[in-house]
């Protein structure tokens, strides 16, 4: 079984649409977690990070985190076409410099 | 802005030859690691060097290795390559911390044939 385990899609949303991407994870120890898009042919990028429980806002982005049934979420609302793109989930314990990431969710908006 | 880079965008190899791929930050960045990334398999770290020579295997190091004279270079060597080496490969940097954010270059497509 893996430590991380993403859906890998693809999704695919009308214009408009909330999306709400997911993982889930093994590790107890895991404290911060991460979401990174990544563009086609691009490296990935950072979009949102969020320590422990709880959620986190910025703009169109909500990044939920539930450690208790160790799920991890990402909602986007209003989804525009330049949303397309793979989302990562990615975790790190309190110590580690080393990540732990999904596969990957392709996610294609539609106009 | 942290920038990331790699030597080559696009790499085509015959089986057998020794690749040296290159990755470059700019941000003074102790962390820096090499991953490759294959369709449903996702990010797979190879090595990671936490300081100047210093380097740690990361979940697939078999037919690689790694090296780091400063601080601002890692290269990723494969020995002899295979076509099972045909992948992504993704170098990225960080500096330790809470969140210890990762940093990632455009990435090399490296085909062996």
């Amino acid at each position: 079984q893996k430590e991380v385990e993403q859906d890998p899609g693809p999704l695919s949303v009308p214009e408009g649409a909330i999306v709400s991407l997911n993982c889930t994870y093994s590790n107890s120890a895991f404290q911060y977690f991460m979401w990174y898009r990544q563009y086609s042919r691009k490296g990935p990028e950072l979009l949102m990070y969020t320590y422990s429980s709880g959620n986190k806002e910025d703009g169109r982005f909500t990044a939920q985190v539930d450690k208790s049934s160790k799920y991890i979420s990402l909602f986007i609302r209003d989804s525009q076409p330049s949303d397309s793109a793979t989302y990562l989930c990615a975790m790190k314990t309190g110590t580690a410099s080393k990540l732990t990431f999904g596969t990957g969710t392709r996610l294609q908006v539609t106009l | 802005d942290v920038k990331v880079t790699q030597s080559s965008r696009y790499l085509v190899k015959r089986t057998g030859e020794k690749v040296f791929l290159e990755c470059v930050q700019d941000m003074d960045h102790e962390n820096m690691f090499w991953y490759r990334q294959d369709p449903g398999l996702g990010l797979r770290l190879i090595y990671f060097s936490y300081d100047v020579k210093m380097k740690e295997k990361g979940d697939i190091p078999e037919g690689y290795s790694v090296s780091r004279e400063k601080k601002e270079r890692f290269s990723l060597i494969l020995e002899s390559a295979s076509t099972n080496q045909t992948s992504m490969y993704l170098c990225a940097s960080s500096s330790p911390g809470r969140t210890d954010t990762q940093y990632f270059g455009p990435g090399t497509r490296l085909t062996v044939l």
